[in-house]
């Protein structure tokens, strides 16, 4: 059964770097079938894709976001990570791992979700 | 603003049949397929469709999508009260090299 958990942190200060990871059990990230991703939720607002990564370390992000994000993976640790620099409220937002599958090009898999607010 | 558009809100009574529609461009639901997802505030989205009209394991078969030129529409037959939720789209983007995702719609059963 497969199972994605967020973890990190929860209160950002603006300017400062978003962190969070990602564990994965029930499936591997060395898999060439999915790309790692993340997503969130502003408060009141819809759905927006970050971005994610490949088994082989190659990575795709949203343009909006791309100069301040970087995603990488751990396979030791079967997790993937999220890095978003130079914070501000607007970032406030629940963030969701997720598993995109390459063949559907579809979400088959979420996290719960961890909410990250940035504020001073 | 969202990539893809999809109404706001969409409502219905029991047992009724409602569709939420998703417009696109070329270079997302014009040159692939559309996915749907079933959220409920605090907690994780759930697949309800891939592949436009695919459901997976467990998902009831009220549940149906469908797909032409640049736009996607979900249709639920026998509306359930468990229904009210939101309901987003979804399809990749060739531009982006990512997905994109609809508004969201907040179904409401009255």
């Amino acid at each position: 059964h497969l199972q994605l958990q967020e973890s990190g942190s929860g209160l950002v200060k603006p300017s400062q770097t978003l962190s969070l990871s990602c564990a994965v059990s029930g499936a591997s990230v060395s898999s060439s079938n999915y790309y790692w991703s993340w997503i969130r939720q502003p408060p009141g607002k819809g759905l927006e894709w970050i971005g994610y990564i490949y088994h082989s370390g190659s990575t795709s992000f949203n343009p909006s976001l791309k100069s301040r994000v970087t995603i990488s993976v751990d396979t030791s640790k079967n997790q993937f990570s999220l890095k978003l620099n130079s914070v501000t409220a607007a970032d406030t937002a629940v963030y969701y791992c997720a598993r995109l599958t390459v063949t559907t090009k579809s979400v088959d898999y979420w996290g719960q979700g961890s909410l990250a607010t940035v504020s001073s | 603003q969202s990539v893809l558009t999809q109404p706001p809100s969409a409502s219905g009574t029991p047992g009724q049949r409602v569709t939420i529609s998703c417009s696109g461009s070329s270079s997302n639901i014009g040159s692939n397929t559309v996915s749907w997802y079933h959220h409920l505030p605090g907690t994780a989205p759930k697949l309800l469709i891939y592949h436009n009209n695919q459901r997976p394991p467990g998902v009831p078969a009220r549940f149906s999508g469908s797909k032409s030129d640049t736009s996607a529409s979900l249709a639920i037959s026998g509306l359930q009260s468990e229904d009210e939720a939101d309901y987003y789209c979804a399809a990749w983007d060739d531009s982006l090299n990512g997905v994109v995702f609809g508004g969201g719609t907040k179904l409401t059963v009255l």
